[in-house]
């Protein structure tokens, strides 16, 4: 069973459209996460959930909204896609109660906007 | 702010030979510190950790790294390559302990020759 799997693993769109990720994690964790990595291999934070609700919103344009309908799923929606959008996505989870730092990541989604 | 800082972003070693990759952070208060993997096409994984208890600390695939505050660095290394340890290597820094406060540094990507 994949801990942290994220769907789709690659997705190609034109400039303009809305496309959206989905992420879900079987570790029984509290804490979900959304990560940009651009073509340099930096890796951004952009979101954070605890237990549904928003603790962290890193300085992401409007066009991007996560939404975490339980714990164990947190999605990412973006609107009118730019070219400056392609990026892999990573999903990402942990333990709030475990205070080790760990990070449970999937294995990203390959966002290319044309 | 705390931040890390990975000299070099692309290091070359031959099979069998010592790997280095170097990690220095900036802080004021002592971090916890962390040493995460991503091989290609996959999520990061984290390697090992500094949580201020010894200062060497061990982690997966026969990788070590210590901590010296004098230097304030927290280098990564192992013995000897193999050539299944060519990936992508992230630093990262957390002054609370918590997984949400993780800041990542720039990555060194390890290529290992024969």
């Amino acid at each position: 069973d994949t801990a942290v799997s994220q769907t789709p693993k690659y997705l190609v769109t034109q400039m303009g459209n809305d496309k959206s990720i989905k992420c879900e994690q079987n570790l029984g964790h509290d804490t979900m996460y959304w990560y940009k990595q651009d073509s340099k291999k930096f890796l951004k934070i952009m979101f954070s959930y605890n237990n549904k609700e928003l603790i962290i919103n890193e300085t992401v344009p409007n066009r991007f909204s996560p939404k975490s309908p339980d714990k164990a799923h947190l999605n990412l929606h973006i609107n009118s896609l730019e070219l400056g959008d392609s990026a892999v996505y990573f999903c990402a989870s942990s333990y709030s109660g475990a205070d080790t730092g760990e990070l449970f990541f999937g294995e990203g989604s390959r966002l290319t906007v044309l | 702010a705390q931040s890390v800082t990975q000299l070099g972003s692309h290091v070359s070693v031959s099979e069998g030979a010592l790997v280095l990759l170097r990690c220095n952070y900036s802080s004021s208060v002592p971090p916890y510190l962390f040493w995460y993997v991503q091989y290609p096409n996959q999520g990061l994984q984290l390697l090992l950790k500094y949580t201020s208890a010894a200062t060497l600390v061990k982690g997966i695939n026969g990788f070590e790294a210590e901590f010296k505050k004098s230097e304030t660095s927290f280098h990564l290394t192992k013995p000897s390559a193999h050539m299944s340890d060519a990936a992508e290597y992230f630093c990262a820094v957390s002054f609370t302990g918590t997984a949400s406060k993780l800041t990542f540094g720039t990555g060194t990507r390890l290529q290992v020759t024969l």
